[in-house]
């Protein structure tokens, strides 16, 4: 059983479009961190959200925390080919140590 | 700075034979983690290690056994390589587990590739 779902599995979309990817969970996360990973490469941290409802934006990506720490979404705005890539969330649970668990991840790629 | 190296990037094993794959950070991180990414399936936890001399096993330890013998270092070894072990294998590290914006933050190496034919 996947702790986090990501949804959807697989985006693509053309050059100037928005997005919305999603992370859902029936558990309760102390934090959750968004990573991208480009081919041939690990994951690179692009936000730690860690509060019920937060909202943190960078650049072109926004970030949200749901209210009761089960769920988040990434929203990107005006994609651009850069952007492409594999979308991973991970969760962090007080009874976890310093384990994460990682969602299946979301591919978006981006048309010029 | 170099991060997390891994070593090497790819390699391929015939069925039952062995193999290390290297993995060393700079950063003097006290948490190292193995993990394996298979298509569609997202990262999952091998092994990890919360200090030199420590470690412990992750969702899918079969097949594998780890060594922590200095902060630096962290390697995997593979033993009886068996088909369903191809996979990406990606070696991380963090320097925190203490909740808020800093926990767990993981830095990862660029991953290697093993094909077991």
């Amino acid at each position: 059983t996947q702790l986090l779902e990501q949804s959807p599995q697989f985006l693509s979309i053309q050059e100037g479009e928005n997005l919305t990817v999603y992370c859902n969970s029936s558990s309760v996360f102390s934090s959750l961190q968004w990573y991208r990973q480009e081919p041939g490469e690990g994951p690179v941290l692009l936000v730690t959200v860690v509060t019920g409802g937060e909202v943190k934006k960078l650049k072109r990506l926004t970030f949200q925390f749901g209210d009761a720490r089960k769920d988040s979404s990434l929203h990107i705005t005006a994609a651009q080919p850069g952007d492409t890539g594999l979308y991973l969330c991970a969760g962090a649970k007080e009874t976890s140590g310093s384990r994460l668990t990682f969602g299946e991840g979301t591919q978006l790629t981006v048309n010029p | 700075n170099a991060g997390v190296t891994q070593t090497p990037k790819f390699r391929i094993l015939k069925i039952g034979q062995s193999m290390t794959l290297q993995c060393t950070q700079d950063m003097n991180h006290n948490y190292m983690y193995w993990y394996r990414q298979d298509p569609g399936m997202g990262l999952k936890l091998i092994y990890y290690s919360v200090g030199a001399g420590i470690t412990d096993k992750g969702e899918v330890p079969n097949g594998y056994n780890v060594s922590r013998s200095t902060t630096e270092d962290f390697p995997l070894r593979l033993e009886l390589a068996a088909p369903s072990q191809t996979s990406v294998y990606f070696c991380a590290s963090s320097y925190s587990t203490f909740s808020g914006a800093g926990a767990n933050v993981l830095t990862f190496g660029a991953g290697s590739r093993l094909t077991v034919l």
